[in-house]
């Protein structure tokens, strides 16, 4: 198995702009999970999903930030415009069931310029 | 919110010697686990231990818990340098329907050669 999948690894952008994350989860697993890490606030957990249904967006900064999540193998993560602030390494998890471990994905490094 | 909370933030210390982190946390528990973050990676799962469980050992990794201290420790053991990296504990809660780890802010392990 790959593993949890991200793309792109690397995005560099200016103010303003539109960003997508992308994320593949391990086959199988049915809850997904976006967490952002920055040196000032570590892992914050953003969004997770259910069987592609949204549970909890409460960690979600803003309006500016979006999730979907339309089959079992595909999210993305959303930031429309995205803001300097919004820089930091940004974490896709999946795992199987409840009460086992949580596998990540590489992450993506955004820099918003 | 972060339920795990690690202590101390910041650990250095000479290859052989052995490294001690602790974990606090505030609710009732299903399991408690930890992960390990090298720079620039994901997390990946190190152990995980039942809330029925007081210890358990994994080659140079020992964990313990203390559910009515609501408390854990990892113990590394003959450290290589090679372990150094950031580990965090993560807890399922009791009653956790929506399938989400809590994670605490972890601990950043230094081991010198």
């Amino acid at each position: 198995d790959a593993g949890v999948i991200q793309s792109p690894r690397h995005e560099v952008t200016e103010m303003g702009q539109e960003v997508t994350l992308r994320c593949k989860p391990i086959s199988g697993h049915n809850s997904l999970f976006w967490y952002r890490q920055t040196m000032m606030r570590g892992l914050e957990l953003l969004i997770y999903f259910n069987n592609n249904v949204p549970i909890d967006d409460s960690g979600m900064p803003e309006d500016r930030f979006s999730a979907k999540m339309p089959n079992a193998s595909f999210s993305t993560l959303k930031i429309q415009p995205s803001e300097p602030r919004d820089s930091a390494v940004y974490f896709c998890a999946s795992r199987d069931s409840p009460y086992n471990e949580q596998f990540f994905g590489p992450g993506t490094r955004l820099t918003v310029l | 919110s972060q339920q795990g909370e690690e202590d101390p933030q910041a650990l250095s210390i000479q290859e052989g010697e052995n490294a001690t982190m602790n974990c606090s946390y505030k609710t009732s528990i299903n399991n408690l686990q930890w992960y390990r973050q090298n720079s620039g990676r994901g997390l990946v799962h190190l152990i995980l231990i039942r809330s029925n469980e007081r210890e358990k050992h994994s080659g140079r990794l020992r964990v313990t818990l203390d559910t009515s201290k609501k408390s854990s420790s990892l113990l590394i053991t003959a450290s290589r340098a090679a372990d150094t990296a950031s580990y965090f504990c993560a807890t399922d809660a009791d009653n956790n329907a929506g399938n989400m780890l809590t994670f605490g802010g972890g601990t950043r392990l230094m081991v010198k050669p």
